[in-house]
């Protein structure tokens, strides 16, 4: 059982180059969420989606974009990268109505930009 | 969502009780408080969830106050596996615009010693 898988886990981008962040998961989940963790800080999301088809913005959007046109994918995408975004990035998904409303995380991917 | 506060750090021996407190005196009526942790950079985890009774699980025990104004999360017996920054957050379980998204603020750092 794979769960949330996100590639690439490790990416060293030049100023200005642009890349998408995969992210995909198995477990048939309507919500998808993007976050981003700077050292010693907390997690802050970027993008979520509630369904295929369907996305908005979390609390720190600018930089970035996403897309869900399957319920299994949602990748995002960085067009002009900047130091800035030198960060660890997680996917996250969870399924509607469940009691808990728990979270499952992928590993997470390192983006340094120089 | 209500703001939680907690410690930045905590020690705690290895097979002694961890106690972590985490404060959230504005909670509302319909918020749950959620634990999460997230153990050296890997993507967060979550361990249990409450309302206004105490809960236990395979991983801890949450103690909310009557007043749902604190709570601890208690972990029994903690091992060295247990080292990890531990996400105390406060939101309402059900479904949302924006799903089940939480805010992760900085947490506790546990650190368990042999």
């Amino acid at each position: 059982n794979a769960g949330v898988t996100q590639t690439p886990k490790f990416r060293i981008l030049k100023i200005g180059q642009s890349m998408t962040l995969q992210c995909t998961q198995d477990m048939n989940h309507n919500y998808m969420y993007w976050y981003r963790q700077d050292p010693g800080m907390g997690l802050k999301l970027i993008y979520y989606s509630v369904g295929a088809g369907i996305t908005d913005k979390g609390e720190v959007p600018n930089g970035y974009n996403v897309s869900r046109s399957t319920t299994e994918d949602f990748p995002l995408r960085l067009e002009l990268a900047a130091p800035s975004q030198t960060s660890v990035y997680f996917c996250a998904s969870s399924v509607a109505g469940a009691n808990t409303g728990e979270l499952f995380f992928g590993e997470g991917s390192r983006l340094t930009v120089l | 969502d209500a703001k939680t506060t907690q410690p930045t750090s905590m020690d705690c021996a290895e097979g002694r009780a961890a106690n972590l407190p985490c404060n959230h005196s504005t909670i509302s009526g319909n918020e749950y408080v959620y634990w999460y942790r997230q153990i050296h950079s890997q993507g967060p985890q979550y361990i249990i969830h409450g309302l206004k009774n105490n809960e236990t699980n395979e991983m801890a025990s949450l103690i909310i106050t009557e007043d749902r104004k604190s709570s601890t999360l208690i972990l029994p017996h903690a091992t060295l596996r247990d080292t990890a920054v531990y996400y105390c957050i406060v939101r309402v379980s059900r479904n949302s615009n924006s799903g089940y998204a939480l805010n992760f603020g900085k947490g506790t750092s546990l650190l368990v010693t042999p």
